[in-house]
This record gives C-alpha cells, sequence and structure tokens, in this order.
C-alpha cells in the first residue's frame, strides 16, 4: 500500500519554465490537497478537491493551476515559474473524519 | 479571527519537562481535530487524534472543549526525540459541504534539549 506519492522529489526549474506536479492516491479518498511550505510559514493552501472533477482555490492560488481528472490523481501546474515560487509542496488526501495521509514532498527551486 | 491559532511558539524545554500547546479555532460546526508532528524536512504525521472525552496514548493527552472551541496537547515527561512542530488539524466533516477542507495550524516548534 503505497499511501500517497508525490513526483517528482526534487526539481530545479528556471523562471518562466513550466511543470506539472503529481500526486497518486491508492486509498480511494475523496479529498485532495496542496500545500507549500515554507520556513516560518507552516503550511499554506493552495488548491484542494473535494472528489473527482471538482477542484476550489485555498489560501495562496496566485501562479498556480490544478486539475482531478481521476479520483486517485491531483496534478499541480506552474505555468510560469518565479522565484518566489521556490518551496516544499505537499500533497495530501482523507476523507472526512479520517486521518490525512502526506506524500514525502518535493523540494522546488525556481532559478 | 483565524481558523485556526496555535501556540507560535517556539518551545525550548529540558528533557523530562511537561509542555502544554494550545489551539483555538473559529468554526463552531468543526466535527473532527487532531494533532500532527512534523519532523524538520519530513511530511506531517498524525500523532493523535482528538475526542470529546479526551484521550490518552501514553505520555501525550489530549483535550477538545467545544464550548470553548480549543484543542490541547499535554506532553509529560519529555524526550530528545519529542523535539518537532505539532500541528493542530480541524475538519469540518460532514458540514462542510461543498466548502470542506481540513485546517492546519500554522504549528508550534518543540525543542528538547538534554
Amino acid at each position: 500500500n503505497a499511501g500517497v506519492t508525490q513526483t517528482p522529489k526534487f526539481r530545479v526549474l528556471k523562471t518562466g519554465q513550466s511543470m506539472t506536479l503529481l500526486c497518486a492516491q491508492d486509498m480511494n479518498h475523496e479529498y485532495m490537497y496542496w500545500y507549500r511550505q515554507d520556513p516560518g510559514m507552516g503550511l499554506r493552501l493552495i488548491h484542494y478537491s473535494v472528489g473527482e472533477g471538482t477542484t476550489a482555490k485555498g489560501e495562496v492560488p496566485d501562479g498556480y493551476n490544478v486539475s482531478r481528472l481521476k479520483k486517485q490523481n491531483f496534478l499541480l501546474g506552474l505555468e510560469s515559474a518565479a522565484p518566489s515560487q521556490t518551496s516544499v509542496y505537499f500533497c495530501a488526501s482523507e476523507d472526512s473524519y479520517t486521518e490525512a495521509f502526506f506524500g514525502q514532498g518535493t523540494r522546488l527551486t525556481v532559478v | 479571527r483565524k481558523e485556526v491559532e496555535q501556540d507560535p511558539g517556539p518551545f525550548n524545554v529540558p528533557e523530562g519537562a511537561t509542555v502544554a500547546f494550545n489551539c483555538t479555532y473559529s468554526n463552531s460546526a468543526s466535527q473532527s481535530f487532531f494533532w500532527y508532528r512534523q519532523d524538520c524536512r519530513k511530511e506531517p504525521k498524525l500523532l493523535m487524534s482528538v475526542y470529546s472525552s479526551g484521550n490518552e496514548d501514553g505520555r501525550f493527552t489530549a483535550q477538545l472543549n467545544r464550548a470553548s472551541q480549543y484543542i490541547s496537547l499535554l506532553i509529560r515527561d519529555s524526550k530528545l526525540s519529542d523535539s518537532a512542530t505539532y500541528l493542530c488539524v480541524v475538519s469540518p466533516g460532514d458540514s462542510g459541504g461543498s466548502n470542506y477542507k481540513l485546517t492546519f495550524g500554522k504549528g508550534t516548534l518543540l525543542t528538547v534539549n538534554p
């Protein structure tokens, strides 16, 4: 049972490049989340999804897009990366009332 | 008022000390409550769920006060290995509807010193 898997684990981008982060869960969870974590800032919610085909904006959505075409996958896209998007990105999934499971994180550096 | 607010910390305590973390939440309809632990450069992991009756797991005790919308975590006999960031988490459960989302506090950093 893999739980929540994020790919890639590390990435260096140049300013203006695009990339997609993939989050996959095998627990049949309805809810999925993308967070970013910066030193001293805690987890900040970027976007989330309450089910297949649905997405919603979180606290810091600007510069990011998401898609949930399949229940098990939640994709986070950066269309034109900026140095301010250098961060550690975490994906999580859960069902209401249950424990949330996190991926191991993606360390992204934009130069 | 922030949705979930925690003691900002950081907390520096000696081994063997008792330390308490507090957390308040703004949504009175919230249904589920948790404490998570996050080690440096790692993903958060569930430490314990918080029930209305309070619950204990070894040296850890969690309490919920729905009237005051307040959650606490008590760590007794602190160990070096307890050093981590502790995150308070609130879920609306079924009351969230289409606005459902799990909400995390900013976390409180604990350092236990020898």
